[in-house]
């Protein structure tokens, strides 16, 4: 099984400029994530949705938006990038059923804007 | 707003020799769930150990075991016998038994397993 992949694994870009990260799993998890890791700073939840066609925003979710438009994807998207946004991204799924079940995580993506 | 708190940023034992994470974190919850999880260089966060906070028994998966103490509320993490492989970045976190499934991460420890 792939679990959780995401791409790209690694992008650089410029200030303004726009991108997409995708999330796909294929575990029919009910649940997605998407956080950011910054050094000394831990996993920070950016948005999550807890089903197809629903999102919400978690703890910094200004500059970035995402859809869930099928059940296997979750995007994030950056309309505008900004220096502060590079980081390592990383997205996450759950299942509903058993509430004590871990999170499955991504290898994350690194992004750079310059 | 519940916390998850990791004071030990960085850490370094020889191998085969026991390490323990500290973690500690604030709720007014009763029932709830914490978790080990594990970065290695690969990046690839993997879930090394579970707590339930309804049971008592402390929570143990090979080499590694928890002190879980609610009163205290502190989740320690114990890796006995540690292995080069055990060289990672390691997070607490915390989830609240009911239909909000966010999970609160701590900042992290940097464990070196030295040979």
């Amino acid at each position: 099984n792939a679990g959780v992949t995401q791409t790209p694994k690694f992008r650089v870009l410029k200030t303004g400029q726009s991108m997409t990260l995708l999330c796909a799993q294929d575990m029919n998890h009910e649940y997605m994530y998407w956080y950011r890791q910054d050094p000394g700073m831990g996993l920070r939840l950016i948005h999550y949705s807890v089903g197809e066609g629903t999102t919400a925003k978690g703890e910094v979710p200004d500059g970035y938006n995402v859809s869930r438009l099928k059940k296997q994807n979750f995007l994030l998207g950056l309309e505008s990038a900004a220096p502060s946004q590079t980081s390592v991204y990383f997205c996450a799924s759950s299942t509903r059923d058993r509430l004590n079940q871990p999170q499955h995580f991504g290898d994350g993506t690194r992004l750079s804007i310059l | 707003a519940q916390t998850v708190t990791q004071s030990q940023p960085e850490m370094s034992v020889q191998e085969a020799e026991t390490v323990t994470l500290s973690c500690t974190y604030d709720t007014s919850e009763n029932n709830y769930y914490l978790f080990w999880y594990k970065q290695p260089p690969s990046r690839r966060m993997i879930l090394v150990i579970r707590q339930e906070a309804y049971k008592q028994q402390n929570a143990t998966e090979n080499r590694f075991s928890v002190n879980f103490q609610k009163a205290a509320k502190s989740f320690s993490l114990k890796i006995s016998d540690s292995q080069l492989g055990d060289t990672a970045m390691y997070f607490c976190a915390f989830k609240r038994m009911n239909r909000d499934d966010k999970i609160i991460f701590g900042k992290g420890t940097r464990l070196h397993i030295l040979p």
